[in-house]
C-alpha cells in the first residue's frame, strides 16, 4: 500500500452532478490537506485539517465541501461545479508538531477531475 | 502578497550533465524550504529540504543551496539521468512554525536528452 491513496484517479462529471473524492493516508499522520493543481499554475492549498479539525479554508467556493471523519480519511464533496474547476486534486498528509515534525508533505497521486 | 517564482519554466540538459533549477521567494519569514519532483501522472514527491539556519544541504546526487540574503533557493542535480525527467517544484513555508502550510512555485520541467 502506498502512503497516501486517492480515489477515483479520474472523474468526469456534469455541472449538476454530486460526486466525492476520497483520500486515505496510512502513515499515521495528524494533518491532511487538499490541493488543486491547474495547468501552468502553482499548487493551490484548499483546505487543511489538523487532528480532524479544519484549520484552514483558503477562500474556497462552497461548491467544494471537505469532510474529515478521522485523521486517516479525507473527503472532498463536489456539487454544481464549473468547467474551470477541472484540475488535478491532490491530497497530502504530514506529521505536525513534536520531534517527529519534519514539515514534509506526502502526496497522493491525485484525482483528475473534468467538469463538462 | 507572498510569492514563489521559478526562473525558468523548462530546462533541457544532456544526460550526464549537471542540472541547476532556481527558485526565488518573497517572504523573509519563511524558515523551511523543500524541493519536490513530480513525474507525469503522479503526485509530487519529496526530494530534499533545508532549514533557514543552513545554506547548503546534500543528498544523493542532489544539493540544495539557500541564500537568505537575496531570498534564492536552488536545486543541483549531479550527473542527470533520464529518470530525472520531471517537473520540479520549490516550496517554502508561509512563516515561522507553519511547516505543513507551504507556498509552491509553478515548477520547472526538466527534460534529459540521451
Amino acid at each position: 500500500e502506498t502512503g497516501v491513496t486517492q480515489t477515483p484517479r479520474h472523474l468526469v462529471m456534469g455541472m449538476t452532478n454530486k460526486k466525492s473524492l476520497k483520500c486515505e493516508q496510512h502513515l499515521g499522520h495528524n494533518a491532511m490537506y487538499w490541493y488543486k493543481q491547474s495547468a501552468k499554475k502553482p499548487l493551490e492549498l484548499m483546505f487543511v485539517y489538523n487532528f480532524k479539525e479544519q484549520t484552514e479554508n483558503n477562500s474556497v467556493p462552497s461548491r467544494f465541501s471537505p469532510e474529515c471523519p478521522n485523521s486517516s480519511h479525507l473527503f472532498l464533496h463536489l456539487h454544481t461545479l464549473q468547467p474551470e474547476d477541472s484540475a488535478l486534486y491532490l491530497c497530502a498528509s504530514s506529521q505536525e508538531g513534536g520531534r517527529a515534525n519534519t514539515g514534509e508533505l506526502f502526496f497522493g497521486e491525485g484525482s483528475r477531475l473534468t467538469v463538462l | 502578497g507572498e510569492s514563489v517564482g521559478l526562473h525558468l519554466p523548462t530546462l533541457s540538459v544532456q544526460e550526464g550533465d549537471n542540472s541547476i533549477i532556481n527558485c526565488a521567494y518573497s517572504n523573509s519569514a519563511s524558515d523551511y524550504f523543500i524541493w519536490y519532483k513530480q513525474e507525469s501522472g503522479k503526485g509530487p514527491q519529496f526530494i530534499i529540504d533545508i532549514r533557514s539556519n543552513m545554506d547548503k544541504r546534500q543528498g544523493q546526487r542532489v544539493t540544495v543551496l539557500l541564500n537568505k540574503t537575496v531570498k534564492h533557493l536552488s536545486l543541483q542535480i549531479a550527473a542527470t539521468q533520464p529518470g530525472d525527467s520531471a517537473v520540479y517544484f520549490c516550496a517554502v513555508t508561509r512563516g515561522r512554525g507553519s511547516q505543513g502550510n507551504l507556498i509552491f512555485g509553478k515548477g520547472t520541467k526538466l527534460s534529459v536528452k540521451p
